[in-house]
Protein backbone atom coordinates (compact mmCIF):
# COMPACT_ATOMS: atom_id res chain seq x y z
CA UNK A 1 0.00 0.00 0.00
CA UNK A 2 1.03 3.42 -0.77
CA UNK A 3 0.01 4.57 2.29
CA UNK A 4 -1.55 8.15 3.10
CA UNK A 5 -1.14 10.55 0.29
CA UNK A 6 -0.83 14.37 0.63
CA UNK A 7 -1.04 16.88 -1.43
CA UNK A 8 1.02 19.24 -2.22
CA UNK A 9 3.72 18.81 -0.35
CA UNK A 10 4.74 22.23 0.12
CA UNK A 11 2.07 25.14 -0.47
CA UNK A 12 3.37 29.14 -0.10
CA UNK A 13 0.08 31.37 -0.83
CA UNK A 14 -0.38 34.92 -0.38
CA UNK A 15 -2.38 36.04 2.69
CA UNK A 16 -5.84 36.67 1.64
CA UNK A 17 -6.30 33.41 -0.90
CA UNK A 18 -8.10 30.57 -1.00
CA UNK A 19 -5.95 27.16 0.14
CA UNK A 20 -6.77 23.89 -0.44
CA UNK A 21 -5.20 20.16 1.28
CA UNK A 22 -6.05 17.09 0.07
CA UNK A 23 -5.82 13.61 1.17
CA UNK A 24 -6.13 10.05 0.32
CA UNK A 25 -6.42 7.86 3.18
CA UNK A 26 -4.94 3.95 3.38
CA UNK A 27 -7.43 1.82 1.03
CA UNK A 28 -10.00 0.29 4.04
CA UNK A 29 -9.71 2.52 6.72
CA UNK A 30 -12.55 4.02 7.94
CA UNK A 31 -11.15 7.13 10.47
CA UNK A 32 -9.41 10.14 8.97
CA UNK A 33 -7.93 12.45 11.13
CA UNK A 34 -6.43 16.08 9.78
CA UNK A 35 -3.71 17.62 12.23
CA UNK A 36 -1.95 21.04 12.27
CA UNK A 37 1.89 20.87 13.91
CA UNK A 38 3.42 24.21 14.81
CA UNK A 39 6.63 24.26 17.35
CA UNK A 40 4.29 26.43 19.61
CA UNK A 41 1.48 24.13 19.87
CA UNK A 42 2.85 20.84 18.53
CA UNK A 43 0.35 18.53 16.80
CA UNK A 44 -2.89 19.57 17.17
CA UNK A 45 -6.59 17.37 15.91
CA UNK A 46 -8.39 19.55 13.45
CA UNK A 47 -11.37 17.63 12.69
CA UNK A 48 -12.26 13.78 12.31
CA UNK A 49 -14.83 11.64 9.96
CA UNK A 50 -15.62 8.01 10.72
CA UNK A 51 -16.85 6.11 7.88
CA UNK A 52 -16.73 9.84 5.90
CA UNK A 53 -18.88 11.33 8.38
CA UNK A 54 -17.20 14.58 10.33
CA UNK A 55 -17.39 13.47 14.01
CA UNK A 56 -16.20 16.54 15.84
CA UNK A 57 -14.85 19.28 14.31
CA UNK A 58 -13.93 21.57 17.45
CA UNK A 59 -10.21 21.71 16.72
CA UNK A 60 -11.07 23.74 13.75
CA UNK A 61 -9.82 27.20 14.80
CA UNK A 62 -12.23 29.64 12.85
CA UNK A 63 -14.79 29.40 10.09
CA UNK A 64 -12.21 30.31 7.70
CA UNK A 65 -11.36 26.41 7.74
CA UNK A 66 -13.33 23.76 6.51
CA UNK A 67 -12.93 19.98 5.67
CA UNK A 68 -15.04 17.59 3.30
CA UNK A 69 -14.51 13.98 2.65
CA UNK A 70 -17.10 13.05 -0.12
CA UNK A 71 -15.61 9.45 -0.43
CA UNK A 72 -13.91 6.97 1.29
CA UNK A 73 -10.51 8.07 -0.67
CA UNK A 74 -10.77 11.62 -0.54
CA UNK A 75 -10.37 14.46 1.56
CA UNK A 76 -10.26 18.04 1.11
CA UNK A 77 -9.05 20.80 4.19
CA UNK A 78 -10.13 24.43 3.07
CA UNK A 79 -8.93 28.01 3.97
CA UNK A 80 -10.66 30.51 2.87
CA UNK A 81 -9.21 33.10 3.11
CA UNK A 82 -5.32 32.09 4.27
CA UNK A 83 -3.74 34.41 7.08
CA UNK A 84 0.18 34.14 8.28
CA UNK A 85 -0.29 32.81 11.31
CA UNK A 86 -1.87 29.47 9.35
CA UNK A 87 1.59 28.46 8.67
CA UNK A 88 2.13 24.86 9.94
CA UNK A 89 2.34 21.49 8.22
CA UNK A 90 -0.86 19.76 7.78
CA UNK A 91 -1.08 16.28 8.45
CA UNK A 92 -3.65 13.63 7.28
CA UNK A 93 -3.49 10.38 9.47
CA UNK A 94 -6.10 7.17 8.74
CA UNK A 95 -6.92 4.40 10.79
CA UNK A 96 -8.70 1.12 10.73
CA UNK A 97 -10.95 -0.46 13.89
CA UNK A 98 -13.09 2.69 13.71
CA UNK A 99 -13.18 5.12 16.42
CA UNK A 100 -11.37 2.21 18.66
CA UNK A 101 -8.27 2.22 17.22
CA UNK A 102 -5.32 2.25 18.70
CA UNK A 103 -3.00 3.36 15.76
CA UNK A 104 -3.12 6.13 13.30
CA UNK A 105 -0.93 6.44 9.60
CA UNK A 106 0.37 10.02 8.96
CA UNK A 107 0.83 11.08 5.46
CA UNK A 108 4.22 13.43 4.67
CA UNK A 109 2.22 16.45 5.44
CA UNK A 110 1.83 19.53 3.50
CA UNK A 111 4.35 22.58 4.64
CA UNK A 112 1.91 25.60 4.15
CA UNK A 113 3.47 28.81 4.24
CA UNK A 114 1.29 32.13 4.24
CA UNK A 115 3.14 35.69 3.11
CA UNK B 1 -9.64 17.48 28.60
CA UNK B 2 -6.39 16.09 28.26
CA UNK B 3 -2.86 17.07 29.12
CA UNK B 4 0.05 15.67 28.40
CA UNK B 5 3.82 16.57 30.17
CA UNK B 6 6.99 15.47 28.18
CA UNK B 7 10.81 16.62 28.27
CA UNK B 8 11.34 19.08 25.61
CA UNK B 9 14.76 18.03 24.65
CA UNK B 10 17.00 14.97 25.98
CA UNK B 11 20.73 14.36 24.70
CA UNK B 12 22.43 10.98 24.55
CA UNK B 13 25.48 8.65 23.79
CA UNK B 14 26.05 6.70 20.57
CA UNK B 15 25.38 2.89 22.44
CA UNK B 16 24.09 4.03 25.71
CA UNK B 17 20.60 3.99 26.80
CA UNK B 18 17.54 6.51 27.23
CA UNK B 19 14.39 7.09 28.91
CA UNK B 20 11.81 9.51 27.84
CA UNK B 21 9.28 10.17 30.62
CA UNK B 22 5.41 11.26 30.12
CA UNK B 23 2.79 12.34 32.41
CA UNK B 24 -0.61 12.62 31.70
CA UNK B 25 -3.74 13.55 32.96
CA UNK B 26 -6.92 12.58 31.12
CA UNK B 27 -10.42 10.56 32.07
CA UNK B 28 -11.78 7.53 30.84
CA UNK B 29 -8.38 6.43 29.65
CA UNK B 30 -7.77 3.89 27.32
CA UNK B 31 -3.70 3.66 26.53
CA UNK B 32 -1.26 5.96 25.73
CA UNK B 33 0.87 5.90 22.93
CA UNK B 34 4.47 6.27 21.00
CA UNK B 35 5.44 7.82 18.44
CA UNK B 36 8.83 8.59 16.13
CA UNK B 37 9.42 11.83 13.85
CA UNK B 38 12.14 12.63 11.92
CA UNK B 39 12.69 16.41 10.89
CA UNK B 40 10.50 17.28 7.33
CA UNK B 41 8.59 13.25 8.46
CA UNK B 42 5.46 12.10 9.09
CA UNK B 43 4.80 10.98 13.11
CA UNK B 44 4.90 7.30 12.60
CA UNK B 45 3.79 4.22 14.96
CA UNK B 46 6.05 2.89 17.43
CA UNK B 47 3.76 1.02 20.59
CA UNK B 48 0.83 1.32 22.09
CA UNK B 49 0.18 0.42 25.99
CA UNK B 50 -3.03 -0.40 27.22
CA UNK B 51 -2.16 -2.39 30.60
CA UNK B 52 0.32 -1.48 33.12
CA UNK B 53 3.97 -3.15 32.16
CA UNK B 54 6.84 -2.99 30.39
CA UNK B 55 6.41 -4.18 26.37
CA UNK B 56 9.78 -4.83 24.13
CA UNK B 57 9.95 -4.08 20.50
CA UNK B 58 13.52 -5.03 19.36
CA UNK B 59 15.52 -1.95 20.94
CA UNK B 60 12.56 0.10 21.85
CA UNK B 61 10.18 -0.63 25.05
CA UNK B 62 7.62 1.52 25.87
CA UNK B 63 6.20 1.10 29.56
CA UNK B 64 2.90 2.35 31.59
CA UNK B 65 1.45 2.40 34.99
CA UNK B 66 -2.05 3.46 35.01
CA UNK B 67 -2.09 3.86 38.40
CA UNK B 68 0.49 6.80 38.54
CA UNK B 69 -0.57 7.80 35.12
CA UNK B 70 2.77 7.36 33.75
CA UNK B 71 4.58 5.77 30.84
CA UNK B 72 8.07 5.93 29.05
CA UNK B 73 9.57 4.95 26.55
CA UNK B 74 13.22 3.27 26.83
CA UNK B 75 15.32 3.10 23.61
CA UNK B 76 18.65 0.32 24.17
CA UNK B 77 21.56 0.91 21.74
CA UNK B 78 21.16 4.09 20.47
CA UNK B 79 22.30 5.14 16.74
CA UNK B 80 22.28 7.82 15.30
CA UNK B 81 19.47 7.18 13.62
CA UNK B 82 17.58 7.25 16.43
CA UNK B 83 17.49 11.16 16.75
CA UNK B 84 14.17 12.02 16.35
CA UNK B 85 11.19 13.60 18.05
CA UNK B 86 9.26 11.76 20.20
CA UNK B 87 5.64 12.32 20.89
CA UNK B 88 3.67 10.53 23.48
CA UNK B 89 -0.39 10.61 23.12
CA UNK B 90 -3.49 9.39 25.07
CA UNK B 91 -6.46 7.45 23.75
CA UNK B 92 -9.33 8.34 25.94
CA UNK B 93 -12.66 6.62 25.09
CA UNK B 94 -13.79 6.85 21.65
CA UNK B 95 -11.70 9.85 20.77
CA UNK B 96 -8.91 10.67 18.37
CA UNK B 97 -5.05 10.35 19.86
CA UNK B 98 -4.24 13.30 21.62
CA UNK B 99 -0.43 14.14 21.65
CA UNK B 100 1.84 15.74 23.68
CA UNK B 101 4.65 18.33 22.77
CA UNK B 102 7.47 15.96 22.05
CA UNK B 103 10.80 15.31 23.30
CA UNK B 104 13.75 15.98 20.58
CA UNK B 105 15.99 13.21 21.01
CA UNK B 106 19.70 13.89 20.08
CA UNK B 107 22.18 11.52 19.69
CA UNK B 108 25.78 12.48 20.06
CA UNK B 109 28.87 10.62 19.09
Amino acid sequence: DAGVIQSPRHEVTEMGQEVTLRCKPISGHNSLFWYRQTMMRGLELLIYFNNNVPIDDSGMPEDRFSAKMPNASFSTLKIQPSEPRDSAVYFCASSSGGVGYTEAFFGQGTRLTVV
Amino acid sequence: GQSLEQPSEVTAVEGAIVQINCTYQTSGFYGLSWYQQHDGGAPTFLSYNALDGLEETGRFSSFLSRSDSYGYLLLQELQMKDSASYFCAVKEGNTPLVFGKGTRLSVIA
